[in-house]
């Protein structure tokens, strides 16, 4: 149980698209999705955090117009990076968690994102 | 505020030996604490966890106790393998912060040779 998918596993993409990706918990539902980014041999940076049907809370420094996160269902959330470029390029992992009273995080197996 | 400190790596080990990786933390209120393991290429996988002092988690042969009197949770393990070889986070998730975020360290990683 308490599995976490993302989409792609890997987007290699041009300076100046946009790239989706997708988490989803596949057999939970998830109140709270979280956001990280990895950077080679570094810690995870949290991005921001997303409570279903609600507004995503950024971390200070994240860019919320280029960082778009949507939470739209119990299952599903999707990050977007607008008008991505080279500096864009990281490692994306997604955790979810389900109720507030249960504070462990469920990982997703990561999104390698590659700007040219 | 809240933050963890992991010792710096790499850790290099043969196999078979004893592995220790220290993990100590500063956290108002009474945090739940994590270890997580990455291989490479890969997500974070739990490895084992504890949510109140003296309470051990333990996983694959992977032990740490929850010190709240030194403020710790150093990973053990008695015997490495090959497979071990991967790198290790140790986090915190304060549930008295009202965010529940996880604060990571900064990650260690472990090699261990045949």
């Amino acid at each position: 149980g308490a599995v976490v998918s993302q989409h792609p596993s890997w987007v290699i993409c041009k300076s100046g698209t946009s790239v989706k990706i997708e988490c989803r918990s596949l057999d939970f539902q998830a109140t709270t999705m979280f956001w990280y980014r990895q950077f080679p041999k570094q810690s995870l940076m949290l991005m921001a955090t997303s409570n279903e049907g609600s507004k995503a809370t950024y971390e200070q420094g994240v860019e919320k117009d280029k960082f778009l996160i949507n939470h739209a269902s119990l299952t599903l959330s999707t990050l977007t990076v607008t008008s991505a470029h080279p500096e864009d390029s990281s490692f994306y992992i997604c955790s979810a968690r389900t109720d507030p009273s249960y504070n462990e995080q469920f990982f997703g197996p990561g999104t390698r994102l590659t700007v040219l | 505020g809240n933050s963890v400190t992991q010792m710096e790596g790499p850790v290099t080990l043969s196999e078979e030996a004893f592995l220790t990786i220290n993990c100590t933390y500063t956290a108002t209120g009474y945090p739940s604490l994590f270890w997580y393991v990455q291989y490479p290429g890969e997500g974070l996988q739990l490895l084992l966890k504890a949510t109140k002092a003296d309470d051990k988690g333990s996983n694959k042969g992977f032990e740490a106790t929850y010190r709240k009197e030194t403020t710790s949770f150093h990973l053990e393990k008695g015997s490495v393998q090959v497979s071990d070889s991967a790198v290790y986070f140790c986090a915190l998730s304060d549930p008295n912060s009202g965010t529940y975020k996880y604060i990571f360290g900064t990650g260690t990683r472990l090699k261990v040779l045949a």
